[in-house]
């Protein structure tokens, strides 16, 4: 697609409920990037694909975190059991990538998620 | 793990001021890339510098990448109100060249 599509924009859910969020790269991109962003702070990393590497989980707080990316293309980072302090907004990029060398993220629009 | 720091985190300006932002590194970066996060957006990369010394310009901003590649800054000629948001840097991540590590990025306000 011409950018990255990520959906739901907005969720709204109970604490101890699972989500699921989903990040549609721009095509031909070869990394995929989550991070997430609280209100009015920095961009703290949670995961990164690149290609057929194993991803880097590093970021992911918990083991409440995961995510996957099937087919080289389709991202979707699931939470589970949430709690409020889970509430921020994720946002998905993608780059492409040489050489270990990234050529600038292009984000989508987030997800905003609200656990109540 | 390898940071960038930025400065300063707030700046508010009378429109037609300048303003610049800065980015640190303790260790030489292969390259360092800028963003701008407008108020309720998202982050849009807006250049990437890899030369030591470079010197980019577009339109009323001036991206200056420094000789020992440990720092850089983002300089915005007579601030406009559309200037708003938050800008930030991102460097290479020290184990993982493929992956970005982001400043805390500088917020701008600027009075009409």
């Amino acid at each position: 697609g011409a950018g990255v599509s990520q959906s739901p924009s907005n969720k709204v859910t109970e604490k101890g409920k699972d989500v699921e969020l989903r990040c549609d790269p721009i095509s031909g991109h070869t990394a995929l990037y989550w991070y997430r962003q609280s209100l009015g702070q920095g961009l703290e990393f949670l995961i990164y694909f690149q290609g057929n590497s194993a991803p880097d989980k590093s970021g992911l707080p918990s083991d409440r975190f995961s995510a996957e990316r099937t087919g080289g293309s389709v991202s979707t980072l699931t939470i589970q059991r949430t709690q409020q302090e889970d509430s921020a907004v994720y946002l998905c990029a993608s780059s492409l990538s040489l050489d270990r060398v990234n050529y600038g993220y292009t984000f989508g629009s987030g997800t905003r998620l609200t656990v109540v | 793990g390898q940071q960038v720091m930025q400065i300063p985190q707030y700046q508010h300006v009378q429109e037609g001021e300048d303003f610049t932002t800065y980015c640190n590194s303790s260790t030489t970066l292969s390259n360092i890339q800028w963003y701008k996060q407008r108020p309720g957006g998202h982050p849009v990369f807006l250049i990437q510098l890899v030369k030591s010394g470079e010197v980019k310009k577009q339109k009323r901003l001036t991206f200056q990448f420094g000789e020992a590649k440990k720092n850089s800054s983002l300089h915005i000629t007579a601030t406009q109100t559309t200037d708003v948001g938050t800008y930030f840097c991102a460097g290479p991540g020290n184990t993982n060249a493929g992956k970005s590590t982001f400043g805390d990025g500088t917020t701008l306000t600027v009075k009409p």
